[in-house]
């Protein structure tokens, strides 16, 4: 039981390059999240996935576009990488019964240069 | 603007004693509240939860406080072991929707052997 998993675990892009962060999990949960992490900033959600053959924007979703593959995979694209959008991203997942609390993934750092 | 606040970006604390870790919300509206642990290179963990009904919620070394009218939550930890070192991001939710769960800026423990 791996439960969330992110590749790449590190990524360096130069400005305009695309890249698709992945992330799966394996505890069957209905939802999943994507965050970034910026120093002083805390946690904020860009894009979540309800259930399966839904997604909806978060607290940033400018630059971003999600994909939910299947109930266990939640993709995260970057069409033409910024600066700004170098962060660390978490993929999270839930149970409907207790979204609140969600399971992470060890996370992905990119730079963007 | 940050929903959700931890002032103290560090705290040090000797193995043994009491930490106390803050938290302040602006937002009425939120009714679940949670704290997560994160150790480096790892995602975020969930640790202690509190419904808005209560005040004060435990598990083993670990309770957490809830002060409605004066909109503030704090982690005490008690006693402190080495491997509590981490940084306690503090997060809530309105409505029980955790598409609004908003996380603050975290606070890194440091406990003293």
């Amino acid at each position: 039981n791996a439960g969330v998993t992110q590749t790449p675990k590190f990524q360096v892009l130069k400005t305009g390059q695309s890249m698709t962060l992945q992330c799966a999990q394996d505890m069957n949960h209905n939802s999943m999240y994507w965050y970034r992490q910026d120093p002083g900033m805390g946690l904020r959600l860009i894009y979540y996935s309800a259930s399966e053959g839904t997604t909806d924007k978060g607290e940033v979703p400018n630059g971003y576009n999600v994909s939910r593959l299947n109930k266990r995979e939640f993709s995260l694209r970057l069409e033409s990488a910024a600066p700004s959008q170098t962060s660390v991203y978490f993929c999270a997942s839930s149970d409907l019964a207790a979204q609140e609390t969600q399971y992470f993934g060890p996370g992905t750092r990119l730079l963007v240069l | 603007d940050q929903q959700v606040k931890q002032n103290s970006p560090s705290l040090s604390v000797q193995e043994g004693r009491i930490s106390i870790l803050n938290c302040d919300y602006t937002n009425s509206m939120f009714d679940y509240f949670l704290w997560y642990k994160k150790y480096p290179a790892e995602g975020p963990t969930f640790l202690i939860s509190i419904s808005s009904i209560k005040d004060k919620n435990e598990d083993g070394r670990f309770t957490v406080f809830l002060n409605k009218s004066a909109k503030h939550l704090s982690l005490h930890i008690v006693p402190s072991q080495p491997g509590d070192s981490a940084v306690y991001f503090c997060a809530a939710s309105a409505h029980s929707g955790a598409n609004n769960l908003f996380f603050g800026t975290g606070t890194r423990l440091t406990v003293i052997p």
